[in-house]
């Protein structure tokens, strides 16, 4: 079974500053795709960005890219130019044929 | 936009009682899908299913079943709540099939707190 690892259990930037947000994960498929998703507090969960395994160009959103290591199974998120917004849980996620796993999460907060 | 609604943000209930949470999409998605999501575990897969009457067994099926009369809804039981179900539960929708349709979207979730 795929695993997702999120080993930064809580990380905190100064607003206008850049955050990388690490995630490996475990699998011996070839095609998969990967996401990075958004929680804010008391709010719904939703997609900043997802990376298709089979493009080696890393994917990027206004602010946010991730470096897409296919290799060494590594997916970190960038947050450039953080603002108090992005403060939210962040979850990574791997899926396959429909079957989406998550990551343990990783609370960032965004300090004025 | 895709909507996934819940019945309800905030539940409290005692133990023993069935508890019913209610999930609805609104974009005509084929999967849907019941996670319960802890501080420290991430998201955990309950049930999910693939089409109206459909339902397969996540990681942690015990202590929950489903029930998907409507391709829109999809509906998670507790027949017989316990403390240990306290926790925040997330319903999801996606489409059928493979490439970026395996993008699933939440629901705002729903923080049961069994007494």
């Amino acid at each position: 079974a795929q695993t997702v690892t999120q080993s930064q259990p809580e990380m905190s930037v100064q607003e206008a500053e850049t955050v990388t947000l690490s995630c490996t994960y475990d699998t011996s498929e070839n095609n998969y795709y990967l996401f990075w998703y958004k929680q804010p507090p008391s709010r719904q969960m939703i997609l900043v960005i997802r990376q298709e395994a089979y493009k080696q160009q890393n994917a990027t959103e206004n602010r946010f890219s991730v470096n897409f290591q296919k290799a060494a199974k590594s997916f970190s998120l960038k947050i450039s130019d953080s603002q108090l917004g992005d403060t939210a849980m962040y979850f990574c996620a791997f899926s396959l044929n429909n079957d989406m796993r998550f990551g343990a999460g990783t609370r960032l907060t965004v300090k004025p | 936009d895709v909507k996934v609604t819940q019945s309800s943000r905030y539940l409290v209930k005692r133990t023993g009682e069935k508890v019913f949470l209610e999930c609805v999409q609104d974009m005509d998605h084929e999967n849907m899908f019941w996670y319960r999501q802890d501080p420290g575990l991430g998201l955990r897969l309950i049930y999910f299913s693939y089409d109206v009457k459909m339902k397969e067994k996540g990681d942690i099926p015990e202590g929950y079943s489903v029930s998907r009369e409507k391709k829109e809804r999809f509906s998670l039981i507790l027949e017989s709540a316990s403390t240990n179900q306290t926790s925040m539960y997330l319903c999801a929708s996606s489409l059928m099939g493979r490439g970026h349709y395996n993008e699933q979207f939440f629901g705002p979730g729903t923080r049961l707190t069994v007494l």
